[in-house]
């Protein structure tokens, strides 16, 4: 199986810090998708990017799309205990059912 | 809101058993996934079912099978439980469009001993 390279792997801060997590691939992709999972449940879906160099926020969390759709990040400003989780990326190709997961971010956000 | 349940949170199953697992979406989407969740080896696809009655494998369908008889539910099925097949299990959904956007239930934790 494919994955999308994310990083850091591991992310341990203090409330308040500000945190980028990359997700990078050689591919290009029609569309990208960020989750958040917390122990024990399933992916929750936090926004899907389609089109180069497209930024979308979400209350603290800043979503970017490369201009070439290879890659993203994700920006959370002033992190709080409630961002802690596994922070996944998946990539679609128009025209496939298949998608490609990231290797996944663990953030810990300590109090 | 589009929802994904799970028929089960946590399972335990013995070793040779059949397992079913179901998944029920309320969007009307006809795209649906069978997915397992390992450590280390991120989210791997074992089944998609792109209709009722239609099905194809993913990267690992060996020692699994799934049914789709009605557009809102996919079963996932393991004919012979092995330890190996310990895992969280998660269902998704997605619609056909533009956006493909795919939702997931909860998950099953299945332990097979």
């Amino acid at each position: 199986t494919q994955l999308l390279e994310q990083s850091p792997q591991f992310l341990s801060i203090q409330e308040g810090e500000n945190l980028t997590v990359y997700c990078n691939s050689s591919s290009v992709f029609s569309s990208l998708q960020w989750y958040r999972q917390e122990p024990g449940e399933g992916p929750v879906l936090l926004v899907t990017v389609v089109t180069g160099g497209e930024v979308k926020k979400l209350k603290r969390l800043t979503f970017q799309f490369g201009d070439a759709r290879k890659d993203s990040s994700l920006h959370i400003t002033a992190a709080q205990p409630g961002d802690t989780g596994l922070y996944l990326c998946a990539a679609h190709t128009s025209g496939t059912y298949k998608y490609i997961f990231g290797t996944g971010t663990r953030l810990k956000v300590l109090a | 809101d589009v929802k994904v349940t799970q028929s089960s949170r946590y399972l335990v199953k013995r070793t040779g058993e059949k397992v079913f697992l179901e998944c029920v979406q309320d969007m009307d989407h006809e795209n649906m996934f069978w997915y397992r969740q390992d450590p280390g080896l991120g989210l791997r696809l074992i089944y998609f079912s792109y209709d009722v009655k239609m099905k194809e494998k993913g990267d690992i369908p060996e020692g699994y099978s799934v049914s789709r008889e009605k557009k809102e539910r996919f079963s996932l099925i393991l004919e012979s439980a092995s330890t190996n097949q310990t895992s969280m299990y998660l269902c998704a959904s997605r619609s056909r469009g533009a956006i493909n956007e795919q939702y997931f239930g909860p998950g099953t934790r299945l332990t097979v001993t």
